[in-house]
């Protein structure tokens, strides 16, 4: 039974680009949440995804954006980076009839020069 | 919005010795409280977790207790071991829509070092 993946690990990027950064959930999920952990601290939620919709969103900018696909996989688009998007950024997928439980991917390391 | 404080940032024990780890919430309406073990180069790992109409929870030699009262639930690993070196953070969330999953916010993380 496959885990959360999430590609790609590494990125490196300069200020001003775009990055896409992309999930696939667990077997059997259909809900996706997204989570920016900056160096030494907690994760925090960026946005949530279900049914292709964002349903929840935390206190990000507009620069932050995101897409679900019908096989449930999703994609996080932030625009204009700045050297503070320099975060590992986590995937966690649920299945939305049995409660809350949310299981986390290795996650992907952004760098920002 | 809620914010969840984590006390202390780092604890050293000695294998077979107890690990206490403490979080605060701030929101009353949280009532899911998951805890994740973090290591090096990997995501969260949900090793327990306890919904608020239950006191007290155990998994083998982990547990985790909470005092909704008080605000404060707390992780317990008894005879730990040095693989339960990792950092370990709790969250808090409040109930989704249809009791589904909601936005966890978490706290600053613990780093737990056991010496042999």
């Amino acid at each position: 039974d496959a885990g959360v993946t999430q590609s790609p690990t590494h990125l490196i990027k300069t200020r001003g680009q775009q990055v896409t950064l992309r999930c696939s959930p667990k077997s059997g999920h259909d809900t996706v949440s997204w989570y920016q952990q900056a160096l030494g601290q907690g994760p925090q939620f960026i946005f949530q995804y279900y049914e292709e919709e964002e349903r929840q969103r935390g206190n990000f900018p507009d620069r932050f954006s995101g897409h679900q696909f019908p096989n449930y996989s999703s994609e996080l688009n932030v625009n204009a980076l700045l050297l503070g998007d320099s975060a590992l950024y986590l995937c966690a997928s649920s299945f939305s009839l049995l409660g809350r439980t949310q299981y986390f991917g290795p996650g992907t390391r952004l760098l920002v020069l | 919005g809620e914010n969840v404080e984590q006390h202390p940032s780092t604890l050293s024990v000695q294998e077979g010795d107890s690990a206490v780890i403490k979080c605060t919430y701030s929101d009353s309406a949280s009532n899911y409280f998951p805890w994740y073990k973090q290591e090096l180069g990997k995501g969260p790992q949900l090793i327990i977790d306890i919904r608020s109409n239950v006191g007290e929870k155990k998994d083998q030699r982990i547990a985790v207790t909470l005092n909704k009262t008080a605000k404060h639930f707390s992780l317990h690993i008894t005879e730990t071991q040095p693989e339960d070196s990792a950092v370990y953070f709790c969250a808090a969330s409040p109930l989704g829509r249809g009791g589904t999953a909601s936005k966890l916010t978490f706290g600053t993380g613990t780093r737990l070092q056991v010496t042999l």
